[in-house]
């Protein structure tokens, strides 16, 4: 089992519902990262918190907003989606300082119907 | 924005046999580099990494061949076992900061 839990494993939800994704990291680590990885495609970075501070969001759409109320913890929250947000939904974390690379969870596999 | 491409999507081999999973990027001062694989169901995994001032890494059954000139990366799997079909990502990292950047991965299957 990785360092990097994420809940939940499986998630459908509709188009009108809300709902959030949870992600834990136990490895002490100083900046966490949300995912997304859709069929065919490179893993695409959605947001980044180094240190709680959000510091990059690459024009992810309004419908997804992340939360990191502390280093070990991060939330993506989800409301009005669309079905092309069906993907697996991947958190990682990093020692920034430490020059390597992530260790990621094992996601959250996404169905928008 | 960065280019990190897999010369083939799908690789097939023998149990036993030895893979190369090959890996291209473009930015020419990206200085670091990981092997991932992710099994299904599974999130990326750490195989290894490699930084620019080596050209060769081994570790157990895996080494990562870097070469610089034609900013290519290649992964070689020794002997070769079931347990190692998964796709494969590279991922590099300029150093400007902690992102990386993922190659679309390569789906590697072993035949027993």
């Amino acid at each position: 089992e990785t360092g990097v839990t994420q809940t939940p494993r499986h998630l459908v939800m509709g188009m009108t519902n809300k709902k959030s994704l949870k992600c834990e990291q136990h490895l002490g680590h100083n900046a966490m990262y949300w995912y997304k990885q859709s069929a065919k495609k490179p893993l695409e970075l959605m947001f980044v918190y180094s240190l709680e501070e959000r510091v990059e969001n690459n024009s992810v759409p309004s419908r997804f907003s992340p939360e990191c109320p502390n280093s070990s913890h991060l939330f993506l929250h989800l409301h009005t989606l669309q079905p092309e947000d069906s993907a697996l939904y991947l958190c990682a974390s990093s020692q920034v300082q430490d020059g390597y690379g992530y260790t990621f969870g094992s996601g959250t596999r996404l169905t928008v119907v | 924005g960065e280019s990190v491409g897999l010369h083939l999507p799908t690789l097939s081999v023998q149990e036993g046999d030895n893979s190369i999973i090959n890996c291209a990027y473009s930015n020419s001062a990206s200085d670091y580099f990981i092997w991932y694989k992710q099994e299904s169901g599974k999130g990326p995994q750490f195989i290894i990494d490699i930084r620019s001032n080596m050209d060769k890494r081994q570790g157990q059954r895996v080494t990562v061949l870097l070469n610089k000139t034609v900013k290519h990366l290649s992964l070689q799997i020794a002997a070769t076992q079931p347990g190692d079909s998964a796709v494969y990502f590279c991922a590099e990292n300029d150093g400007s900061g902690n992102q990386f950047y993922f190659g679309t991965g390569t789906s590697l299957t072993v035949i027993p």
